[in-house]
C-alpha cells in the first residue's frame, strides 16, 4: 500500500502570492500522480495528471512536478478562486489500487 | 457536455441496504472505467471502488469489501453502488467519477455527489 503525505496541512497566503504544496509517497510512484482541487461545497476537479500534465481547461498558473516519491503542485500567483483544498492521488500495483493524500488547505492570510 | 449525476442517497438505519446510481451523459460510457469515491463530513477523499469499462474487472477498498458491490449497465449509461450492512461510518457524500486513463486511473470528471446518512 502506498501512503501519501501532504504538507503542509494548511497554507496561509495572500492573493498574488506563490503557493507550493507537497505530496510525499511512502514508495516510488510509477508516474501516475494526480492533483485535484476541491472548493467548498463542490466536487473535486482534476488539475494535474501524470505528475505534470495540466488537465483540460486548467489555467497555466497551476503546475506539477516531481518524480519517485516527492511531488509538488505550484500555483504561481494565487487568484481568489484558488483558495481551496488540494489532494494528491496515486495508483498502486498493490492494494488498495488508489490512494488519496490527506489534503492541503490553502486559505487566505 | 460530459456529465455525471448521482442519486439514491438519503437517511438509512444501520444494518440496512441502499443502492446509489450514477447517470452518465456526454461521452461514450461503455468505453470508460468508472470509480466511486466518498467524503465523510469534514474529512478527505476516500476511494471506494473501480469497475472496468465492460464490468469484467472490479476493485474495492478494504473498508467496503464484502459489503459494497459496484456494477454498471452500459446500455443505460448507468453506474451503481449496492451498499449492504451500512454503518454510521459510511455517512458521507458519495461521488461517481469517470476514469481518465486506463493505465494511471486518475479521475477526470466528477459528479456533484449524493449524500448518505446512516443513523438510527
Amino acid at each position: 500500500e502506498i501512503l501519501l503525505t501532504q504538507y503542509p496541512s494548511t497554507l496561509s497566503l495572500s492573493p498574488g502570492e506563490r503557493a507550493t504544496l507537497s505530496c510525499r509517497a511512502s514508495q516510488t510512484v510509477r508516474g501516475s500522480l494526480a492533483w485535484y482541487q476541491q472548493r467548498r461545497g463542490q466536487p473535486p476537479r482534476l488539475l494535474i495528471d501524470g505528475a505534470s500534465n495540466r488537465a483540460s481547461g486548467i489555467p497555466a498558473r497551476f503546475s506539477g512536478s516531481g518524480s519517485g516519491t516527492d511531488f509538488t503542485l505550484t500555483i504561481s500567483s494565487l487568484e481568489p478562486e484558488d483558495f481551496a483544498v488540494y489532494y494528491c492521488q496515486v495508483r498502486s500495483d498493490s492494494p488498495p489500487p488508489i490512494t488519496f493524500g490527506g489534503g492541503t488547505r490553502v486559505e487566505i492570510k | 457536455q460530459v456529465q455525471l449525476v448521482e442519486s439514491g442517497g438519503g437517511v438509512v438505519q444501520p444494518g440496512r441496504s441502499l443502492r446509489l446510481s450514477c447517470a452518465a451523459s456526454g461521452f461514450t460510457f461503455r468505453s470508460f472505467s468508472m470509480h466511486w469515491v466518498r467524503q465523510a463530513p469534514g474529512k478527505g477523499l476516500e476511494w471506494l471502488t473501480f469497475i472496468s469499462y465492460d464490468g469484467s474487472d472490479r476493485h474495492y477498498a478494504d473498508s467496503v469489501k464484502g459489503r459494497f458491490t459496484v456494477s454498471r449497465d452500459n446500455s443505460k449509461k448507468m453506474l451503481y453502488l449496492q451498499m449492504n450492512s451500512l454503518r454510521p461510518e459510511d455517512t458521507a457524500i458519495y461521488y461517481c467519477a469517470k476514469d481518465g486513463d486506463p493505465y494511471y486511473w486518475y479521475m477526470d470528471v466528477w459528479g456533484k455527489g449524493t449524500a448518505l446518512t446512516v443513523s438510527s
